[in-house]
């Protein structure tokens, strides 16, 4: 079957860098994808990795490995307003999203 | 108004109630999804419709049915609904199907009762 792991929880510091992982296991790959996601709101998009690197934008930054089927969001200079959900999803072979259910990160003072 | 807008945000309904919620595009995009949220689970996608024509129904129990009279419009029609439908309803559009980013409306929270 299909499938993408990240972490339930994550908590960190405002100021510091917290690093959220994503693992997956898919039938092809067409491009991974980030979304934040804010309590109550809808998701939106962060970032698109479809080739293996870092992909930088501002404070966040996206990291992808094909070959290990693994990718993370690395975000900086935390902020209070980063207290999100952080969604990893794959489009497979069909083109289809395969999502995972999340990960909640708490930013603490 | 511009983005994806979703009517109404919240919803309660008794399970033999008919009820529809309401997805507009301001994008200009020619896909358009009805995804469930709930919670601590993924994404479930439910349906996909591609210029007005529906491409994709994952195996979604007849009391939910959509309707897509254009490219900017979609609706999910529900009628006698189960408690466990209670989720997170979200509608999203893209360019197109397969290489595109999709774009996700506020959601429309639905507890049945």
């Amino acid at each position: 079957g299909q499938n993408i792991d990240q972490p339930t929880e994550m908590t960190a510091t405002e100021g510091a860098i917290v690093q959220i992982n994503c693992t997956y296991q898919t039938s092809g790959f067409n491009g991974l994808f980030w979304y934040q996601q804010h309590a109550g709101e809808a998701p939106t998009f962060l970032s698109y990795n479809v080739l293996d690197g870092l992909e930088e934008k501002g404070r966040f930054s996206s990291f992808l490995s094909r070959s290990k089927g693994y990718s993370y969001l690395l975000l900086k200079e935390l902020q209070m307003k980063d207290s999100a959900s952080y969604l990893c999803a794959v489009r497979d072979s069909n083109y289809q999203l395969i999502w995972g259910a999340g990960t909640k990160l708490i930013i603490k003072p | 108004e511009t983005g994806v807008t979703q009517t109404p945000r919240h919803l309660v309904m008794g399970m033999t109630n008919k009820k529809s919620l309401k997805c507009e595009q301001h994008l200009g995009h020619n896909a358009m999804y009805w995804y469930k949220q709930s919670a601590k689970k993924p994404l479930e996608l439910m349906f996909v419709y591609n210029f007005k024509e529906q491409t994709e129904n994952n195996s979604v129990p007849s009391r939910f049915s959509p309707e897509c009279p254009n490219s900017s419009h979609l609706f999910l029609h529900l009628h006698t609904l189960q408690p466990e439908d209670s989720a997170l309803y979200l509608c999203a559009s893209s360019q197109g199907l397969e290489v595109e980013t999709q774009y996700f409306g506020p959601g429309t929270r639905l507890l049945v009762l």
